[in-house]
This record gives structure tokens, sequence and C-alpha cells, in this order.
């Protein structure tokens, strides 16, 4: 069953604490890309990457990390430096250098406590 | 520059009735334009996507939509609407033979509900 999943579902944050994010695909796409969706703004890149060991910023990568060590996985780290974190966050994967067409995972709700 | 302007944030239609999501764009070339569809807490779905092709583009569930560069348009219809149709849809803009970096833009959604 081909596709890209997210875990967890739902994540909890504590003051201070980072928290990863998972994503993997096994479509064998070489691009992956993480976004931020917030009520009524649609979504934004956070970072993107194109092959294994290399990745770049988008439009709103301050307070997050990422790694790129397999190509079938992209976490996604939150970390304290990120002020405002509760959003639905969303992982996709592309092979479409043509279109640029993406494929989405289910998403991961991260929520503050 | 590109963007996307969907125009309108909620669209109620009852059910059995056509359904008409507007989008604008705005490139300065040709580009890709897509429709992705959300359910509530679910990822994007792919509904179909232009790729100067066939300016009628037919999806999934009985959607489809018109390319029109004149009026750099790309609006979604349905003839009738199903009680499942109802989420939020996203219109999407992405440059060609960009690569893999196309950084996809996307529009705020329209919330599309359908009434009994």
């Amino acid at each position: 069953d081909g596709g890209i999943t997210q875990s967890p579902k739902y994540l909890f944050r504590k003051e201070g604490q980072n928290v990863t994010l998972s994503c993997e695909q096994n479509l064998n796409h070489d691009a992956m890309y993480w976004y931020r969706q917030d009520p009524g703004q649609g979504l934004r890149l956070i970072y993107y990457s194109q092959i294994v060991n290399d990745f770049q910023k988008g439009d709103i990568a301050e307070g997050y990390s990422v790694s790129r060590e397999k190509k079938e996985s992209f976490p996604l780290t939150v970390t304290s430096a990120q002020k405002n974190p509760t959003a639905f966050y969303l992982c996709a994967s592309s092979n479409d250098g043509h279109t640029g067409t993406q494929y989405f995972g289910p998403g991961t709700r991260l929520l503050v406590l | 520059a590109q963007s996307v302007t969907q125009l309108d944030s909620h669209v109620s239609v009852s059910e059995g009735t056509p359904v008409l999501l507007r989008c604008n764009y705005s490139s300065s070339y040709s580009p890709s334009l897509f429709w992705y569809v959300q359910h509530p807490n679910k990822g994007l779905q792919l509904l179909l996507k232009y790729t100067s092709a066939a300016t009628l583009v037919k999806g999934i569930n009985g959607f489809e939509a018109e390319f029109k560069k004149s009026e750099t348009s790309f609006h979604l219809t349905k003839p009738s609407a199903h009680m499942s149709d109802a989420a939020e849809y996203f219109c999407v803009v992405s440059p060609p033979y960009g690569g893999a970096t196309n950084k996809l833009i996307f529009g705020t959604g329209t919330l599309l509900a359908v009434q009994p």
C-alpha cells in the first residue's frame, strides 16, 4: 500500500520542549516538503528537500529543523524557539519535475500544553 | 511573481445542485494549476491538475475545472453536489519546469457546505 504516513496524529508539547514529527513515504519520491497550516491562511512552506542529505529553508523555517538521512524519511523537529507551534503540520512528496505535483500525508496536529 | 486568489471563503449549496468554486491566478508564464480537497483533520487530496494540455480538466469525484488564460481563472465545478463533497478546497499554482523545488503557492481555501 503506497503512500505517505505521518505520526503521531496528535502531539502535545510542553513549554521549552522540542518535539519531532515523523514523515515516511514509500513512493520512491526524491523531494519531500513540510507545511504548516493555520486557519484561514492556507499552507506555508517550512522546509523542503530535493535529495538525501540536502534540504532548504522555506518561507517560515525559524524555530524548526529537519534532517534527510534516508530517501523515505523527512522528520521535522519543532524546537522551543518556535513560540507559536500550535498548528496542523502536513508532509508532502513529489517526483514530478515538470508540473511539481505534490502528494500529501494525513497530517499531525500539534497542541501546546 | 505568482499568486492565487480564491474569491469565496465560504460556499453553501443544496445537495443535487451545481457547485462553483472560483479561483483566479497571476503568473508571468503558463503555470501548472491544481485543485486539492481537504476533509476535516485530514491531509490534502489531489482533485485535478492543469499542465498546459487540454484546457478542460476532469478530476475525481465528478469535478472538473477549465483553464481560461484570457480571464486568468481556473474555476472548479461539479454538476450535482453530494453530501460527501463538504470539505475545504484549495486552488494552487506552480511554475512549470521548475523541478522538484517548485514552490506551490496555495490559495486561502474555500469551505464548501452542502445542505440536505
